[in-house]
């Protein structure tokens, strides 16, 4: 089945210490997005890439870095995880940015930093 | 600033019908998604309206009101299953989508 997968599921980290993680797509679309989302609160767009041009949201922190090496693959980088920055992130992906192009996500990747 | 109202959380029972509402204030408006979420899992979609009117789709139906800056996610027959958020999102302008916080739906025998 076509489908979005994120890896790791589960990632605990400490304080300071780099993360990646990563999202892959077998449903060819152009458009991949990382969200971040907290508990009870609404999912917060981090980047999106359509093709490999790069659209960062402007109040994404510079702690979070994200790369897509090919139409298949895309990672999120977290240079130096806070506290602040334990959440569930969300990978998805759409054939477009306009009109009815609906989202698919990924099952999420759960951050702990301890 | 851009903003989506929904309520925070709502109590139904099994077998009943309930309407989750949905306000938004946007820089224009290019079409709102209604989205399921259950506890730990990612969201997935459930209806798309552009054009005002209700979209039918099984238990679930959801109402567009443009002039008003409205819609309602209504289900049906709940089933325990139907327990989750649900998340309104709105299209702006700028193609960009505004999500609500979501509403959490607790399902009761």
């Amino acid at each position: 089945d076509a489908m979005v997968i994120q890896n790791p599921r589960y990632q605990v980290t400490q304080f300071g210490k780099p993360v990646t993680l990563s999202c892959s797509q077998t449903l060819n679309h152009n458009v991949m997005y990382w969200y971040q989302q907290k508990s009870s609160q609404a999912p917060k767009l981090l980047f999106h890439y359509y093709d490999k041009d790069f659209n960062n949201e402007a109040d994404t922190p510079d702690n979070f870095q994200s790369r897509r090496p090919n139409t298949s693959f895309c990672f999120l980088d977290i240079r130096s995880p806070g506290l602040g920055d334990a959440a569930m992130y969300l990978c998805a992906t759409s054939t477009g940015t306009t009109g009815a192009n609906v989202l698919t996500f990924g099952a999420g990747s759960r951050l702990t930093v301890l | 600033g851009q903003n989506i109202d929904q309520p925070t959380e709502m109590t139904a029972t099994e077998g009943a019908i309930v309407q989750i509402n949905c306000t938004y204030q946007t820089s224009g408006f290019n079409g709102l998604f209604w989205y399921q979420q259950h506890a730990g899992e990612a969201p997935t979609f459930l209806s798309y309206n552009v054009l005002d009117g209700l979209e039918e789709k099984g238990r679930f139906s959801s109402f567009l009101s443009r002039s008003k800056g409205y819609s309602y996610l209504l289900l049906k027959e709940l089933q325990m299953k139907d327990s989750a958020s649900y998340l309104c999102a709105v299209r702006d302008s700028n193609y960009q989508l505004i999500w609500g916080a979501g509403t959490k739906l607790i399902i009761k025998p």
